[in-house]
């Protein structure tokens, strides 16, 4: 089915741990985004990426590591999980922006608890 | 700093009419989106500002004001499904969109 994927829906890790969260899209969007959105803010961006090998940092990067070697994936790794990285995980993606559509279409979520 | 202001909760009747106010203050500006978030959903996309003015799609129309950094989505007719919370987004001047943290609508029958 056409739209965005990600994968885990739900995840339970240990402090240390390294843990990746997926991201699929099947629109053939240049741009794609990671967010979290934690009680009382609005969604903070972690990472994004412009093309396939072209990354880069987002508000809040730092535990975080992205790659992109094709376009329709985005994968989201924390090296080593910490509890303040317990949060809901989105994953969108958009046309270039500027270009005419800029609106961002979002995944499902990634529920993620680190213990 | 880039701010993005909304009430936190809301409370309004089915079939009133409601309206959610955002205020901003961002490097630059590239439109102004609002989107809905169901609980343990995902947000989906709502309407785009770009210029001043009332945009309208059924029963929801968003409106833009540049020059006060101030718009507002008006919800018409309202129904227990649009129990919800409503983000407001600024594009600054990066293409990067700035997020409020959302205003909770609470419908009673």
């Amino acid at each position: 089915d056409a739209g965005i994927t990600q994968s885990p829906r739900y995840k339970i890790t240990e402090t240390g741990r390294q843990v990746t969260l997926m991201c699929h899209q099947t629109w053939s969007h240049s741009y794609m985004f990671w967010y979290r959105q934690d009680l009382g803010h609005g969604l903070r961006l972690i990472y994004y990426s412009a093309a396939a090998d072209i990354t880069d940092k987002g508000e809040v990067p730092d535990g975080y590591v992205v790659s992109r070697s094709k376009t329709e994936n985005f994968p989201l790794t924390l090296e080593s999980a910490t509890r303040s990285q317990t949060s809901v995980y989105f994953c969108a993606s958009s046309e270039v922006p500027g270009q005419g559509t800029d609106t961002q279409y979002f995944g499902p979520g990634t529920r993620l608890t680190v213990l | 700093g880039q701010n993005i202001d909304q009430p936190t909760e809301m409370t309004a009747t089915e079939g009133a009419i409601v309206q959610i106010n955002c205020t901003y203050q961002t490097s630059g500006f590239n439109g102004l989106f609002w989107y809905q978030q169901h609980a343990g959903e995902a947000p989906t996309f709502l309407s785009y500002n770009v210029l001043d003015g009332l945009e309208e799609k059924g029963r929801f129309s968003s409106f833009l004001s540049r020059s006060k950094g101030y718009s507002y989505l008006l919800l018409k007719e309202l129904q227990m499904k649009d129990s919800a919370s409503y983000l407001c987004a600024v594009m600054d001047s990066n293409y990067q969109l700035i997020w409020g943290a959302g205003t909770k609508l609470i419908i009673k029958p």
